[in-house]
């Protein structure tokens, strides 16, 4: 049973315009969703990561929501540019764990 | 910077043969990891270890076994590599992960069973 849900698989997204990955879990014992980000040919790495006692976090054009309730959260890119196509993972974890479950991926394709 | 270097990133073995995956941290990690990564898959975690001499199932340990003799080398083990085993495999490291969430991956070892 798949843990975290991503969705769209695939995103492509003008040069300029908001992209937005969802995901959710089932885990109430999730406390931390990080979003990994992969470039063809690299591994994955961390981009930004949220606890659950705010509902939202921002570092720069990336912004995570979070939504306790609906159990949901979300990845956006706003203005966004070439350089961002790359393939998106959520994930998630809770402390004490050495796990984490990852979706399966949304890959964004930013065209210029 | 974190570290994480897998030995090997591209091989191509025959169906039969045994292949190691060989993946070196430098930042003194308790634990680390190996997943496989496929298309329309995502990443699925094989094995990990949390200290030297331990480690622990992951979803889908079938076919594969692990080594971790020192702290900062942890070894994949294909024992008789089949078809279905043809993939990337990504080792990745991190301290305690239910803190900081942070894992560290490797570039990936691109394996093509024939």
């Amino acid at each position: 049973q798949q843990q975290v849900k991503q969705s769209p698989q695939s995103l492509i997204v003008q040069k300029g315009g908001i992209s937005i990955i969802n995901c959710a879990y089932e885990n109430t014992a999730f406390d931390y969703f990080p979003w990994y980000q992969q470039f063809p040919g690299k591994g994955p790495a961390l981009l930004i990561a949220i606890r659950p006692d705010v509902s939202e976090k921002k570092e720069g054009r990336f912004t995570i929501s979070f939504n306790k309730s609906a159990k949901q959260f979300s990845l956006h890119i706003m203005d966004s540019q070439p350089g961002d196509s790359a393939t998106y993972f959520c994930a998630a974890t809770y402390y004490g764990n050495n796990r984490l479950a990852f979706g399966k991926g949304n890959q964004v394709v930013v065209i210029p | 910077d974190v570290k994480v270097t897998q030995s090997s990133r591209y091989l191509v073995k025959r169906t039969g043969e045994k292949v190691f995956l060989e993946c070196v941290q430098d930042m003194d990690h308790e634990n680390m990891f190996w997943y496989r990564q496929d298309p329309g898959l995502g990443l699925r975690l094989i094995y990990f270890s949390y200290d030297v001499k331990m480690k622990e199932k992951g979803d889908i340990p079938e076919g594969y076994s692990v080594s971790r003799e020192k702290k900062e080398r942890f070894s994949l083990i294909l024992e008789s590599a089949s078809t279905n085993q043809t993939s990337m495999y990504l080792c990745a490291s991190s301290y305690s992960l239910g803190n900081t969430g942070e894992l560290f991956f490797g570039e990936g070892s691109r394996l093509t069973v024939l």
